[in-house]
């Protein structure tokens, strides 16, 4: 069973700041099934990053991700007031089974 | 535009059954593999079941396994999930997602609003 482990739980920065989210699985997954998204409150979860690194439609290039193996990284280079929000990452698994990571909270 | 639409949810006792279900439009329906996911604050996001384009291949997570039943009516472009012998761990926001395949690119990309079901006597 692969477990995804985010890391920070919390990350406290400002506007205009760079943030790194990281995203690390218990065992080597493809790039190709490792995926970002962004939750606001009283919102379904938002599709940012597809395939490790392909930004989703309409999302701005200040989000980046990047990754392989079993550690990926999701980048958001210049925060803005909305992108405050909580981040998940998920494994679409082939077995199949598909896996969330617990979230990391980006707050002000 | 893609639009998913969750029903049913409730409260309902332990032990008790709910029928999801989730309308899909602006896509084609027949086409698209499709899950439910829920959360709850303590345990975040959770993967529930999934089911394949035509209803022939159908999945469960370990703990709703033998609980829950996962179907679609392509004719009505609806997704539902059965929930029978209900636990109150499993009250939480139910979303019904679409998967989107190109080649071994995987993901959900839409997800539904979300459908609020609780667990209690």
């Amino acid at each position: 069973e692969i477990v995804l482990t985010q890391s920070p739980g919390t990350l406290s920065l400002s506007p205009g700041e760079r943030a790194t989210l990281s995203c690390r699985s218990s065992q080597s997954v493809s790039s190709t099934r490792l995926v970002w998204y962004q939750q606001k409150p009283g919102q379904a979860p938002r599709l940012l990053i597809y395939g490790s690194s392909s930004r989703a439609t309409g999302i701005p290039d200040r989000f980046s991700g990047s990754g392989s193996g079993t550690d990926f990284t999701l980048i958001i280079s210049r925060l803005e007031t909305e992108d405050f929000a909580v981040y998940y990452c998920l494994h679409y698994g082939g077995t199949p089974t598909h896996t969330f990571g617990q979230g990391t909270r980006l707050e002000i | 535009e893609v639009q998913l639409v969750e029903s049913g949810g409730g409260l309902v006792q332990p032990g008790g059954s709910l029928r999801l279900s989730c309308g899909a439009s602006g896509f084609t329906f027949s086409s698209s593999p499709m899950s439910w996911v829920r959360q709850t604050p303590g345990k975040g996001l959770e993967w529930v079941s999934a089911i394949g384009d035509n209803g022939g291949s159908t999945y469960y997570a370990d703990s709703v396994k033998g609980r829950f039943v996962i179907s679609r009516d392509n004719s009505k472009d609806t997704l539902y999930l059965l929930m029978n012998s209900l636990r109150v761990e499993d009250a939480a926001i139910y979303y019904c997602v679409r998967h989107l395949v190109t080649g071994d690119t995987k993901y959900f990309d839409y997800w539904g609003q979300g459908t609020l079901v609780t667990v209690s006597s």
